[in-house]
């Protein structure tokens, strides 16, 4: 969507970090959602932050959100070959979700 | 953890005719379902928002005559594709506000020949 921009691949060594950024337009989302999108399949929620929260970690994932910037970062930690995939941020308003071209992380060995 | 089953998985489907994509939320009750579209290698188009028992509310550009949505039951809504055409061969998803954030279907790859 318009109102969300994120960049569109990423490729990354087995065993290092991976670090997706993404912008938003809208000051009112009260969530922020990463998801991560197989071949052929449906999203899969991986995280999300509450927009008053700066910082979020869950396992390998961190999410960092910087309001003023409306920056999202999504940091996955020792990078396997099972999250190559296409990762999409999302914002909510009004209980719609507006979603990012997706990022696609290719893992290489 | 809330799970929304949405059939079929693939489809392949004579130009002309219609197809009937089916979500259903699984031990809860989804009030409102969203029906999105996917381009290949694009992000996700919401094409439209379903409340059970209500009219769809459809997204600017998106004909609601071709794209038929029922949610007659809080379990269940359809989408239908009328008079397909090669245009309208896409990956389908559906989604609902049950669970924590949005819970979605598996997606429906349709092709129409």
């Amino acid at each position: 969507g318009e109102d969300v921009e994120q960049s569109l691949f990423l490729s990354v060594r087995e065993g290092d970090s991976s670090v997706i950024n993404c912008t938003y337009t809208d000051s009112s989302s009260t969530y922020l959602y990463w998801y991560k999108q197989e071949p052929g399949a449906g999203l899969q929620l991986l995280t999300y932050i509450f927009s008053n929260m700066d910082m979020k970690q869950d396992q390998r994932l961190t999410v960092l959100l910087n309001k003023k910037d409306k920056h999202l970062s999504l940091r996955i930690a020792d990078t396997q070959t099972g999250d190559s995939a296409i990762y999409f941020c999302a914002e909510s308003n009004d209980y719609k979700l507006s979603f990012g071209a997706g990022t696609t992380v290719t893992v290489r060995a | 953890g809330a799970v929304v089953s949405q059939h079929p998985s693939w489809v392949i489907c004579k130009s002309g005719t219609s197809v009937k994509i089916e979500c259903r939320s699984l031990d809860f009750q989804a009030t409102t379902m969203f029906w999105y579209r996917q381009f290949p290698k694009q992000s996700l188009m919401l094409m439209a928002t379903s409340n059970e028992g209500s009219k769809a509310t459809y997204e600017q550009g998106v004909e609601k005559d071709k794209f038929l949505i029922n949610h007659a039951s809080l379990t269940l809504s359809t989408l239908t594709v009328t008079s397909a055409h090669p245009e309208d061969s896409s990956f389908y998803i559906c989604s609902t506000t049950g669970g924590v954030g949005y819970t979605f279907g598996s997606g429906t790859r349709l092709t129409v020949v």
